[in-house]
């Protein structure tokens, strides 16, 4: 069976800091893979999708970045850290859709991160 | 535009209570998908169903029902005799294909629902 790891659970940096969320994938291969955003009161955003090791797509413009070293790994950074950076933040992955994604997300736990 | 409205906040209801979630959506899109997750104060998003959007019929699972209106462009969620282990947040979220777009999830705000013994 498939799951999804993320770490750490929560977390509390200084403004200015980097910043390191790191997320796996067991049990499946070439996942479709995303980091979500969860600010209060403002829903879930979606702030990058890769569809492969090495291929990211932003969907909002920020402070921070992604990447994908291999194929079940993703990694969410920030070199410099912002207030306007806390949240919750979430990682998940999907089917791909040349395997016959019903797009279902599976979620990660978590991160809660708070930029002092 | 592509968007997912989910006009209530918060609901607080009394335990065996019915109740319903609003959600309303905006896609350019003839194909596209609709999705409804949990969020249990754990934090951790569970997945309750996808309905596309050629198939208009309501589907029950248990206590749980949804009401797809293509007309008014709606999926809504009915929880019957709800129990304390409904309080959640849920999210309703739609996915279109425009652009070639992986079907990436559009999600709304949230409803917080609290359940009260």
């Amino acid at each position: 069976s498939q799951t999804i790891h993320q770490w750490p659970a929560t977390l509390v940096q200084p403004v200015g800091s980097p910043l390191s969320l790191e997320c796996t994938v067991e049990g499946t291969s070439n996942p479709n893979l995303y980091w979500y955003r969860q600010a209060a009161g403002r829903g879930l955003q979606l702030l990058f999708y890769s569809v492969g090791i090495g291929q990211i797509s932003s969907e909002v413009p920020q402070n921070l970045s992604a990447s994908r070293p291999q194929d079940r790994q993703f990694i969410l950074s920030s070199k410099k850290l912002l207030l306007s950076d806390s949240g919750f933040y979430l990682c998940a992955w999907s089917v791909p859709l040349y395997r016959g994604s019903n797009e279902k997300l599976f979620f990660g736990s978590g991160t809660q991160l708070s930029v002092l | 535009a592509q968007k997912v409205t989910q006009a209530q906040t918060e609901i607080s209801v009394v335990e065996k209570e019915d109740v319903t979630l609003d959600c309303v959506y905006e896609t350019r899109d003839t194909t596209y998908y609709l999705f409804w997750y949990k969020q249990p104060p754990s934090g951790e998003l569970v997945f309750l169903i996808r309905r596309n959007s050629f198939d208009e019929q309501n589907e029950i699972s248990g206590r749980y029902s949804w009401n797809f209106q293509k007309s008014t462009s709606s999926f809504n969620f009915t929880i019957t005799a709800s129990q304390v282990v409904d309080s959640a947040v849920y999210f309703c979220a739609l996915s279109a294909h425009y652009g070639g777009s992986q079907g990436n999830l559009i999600f709304g705000k949230g409803t917080k629902l609290s359940v009260k013994p």
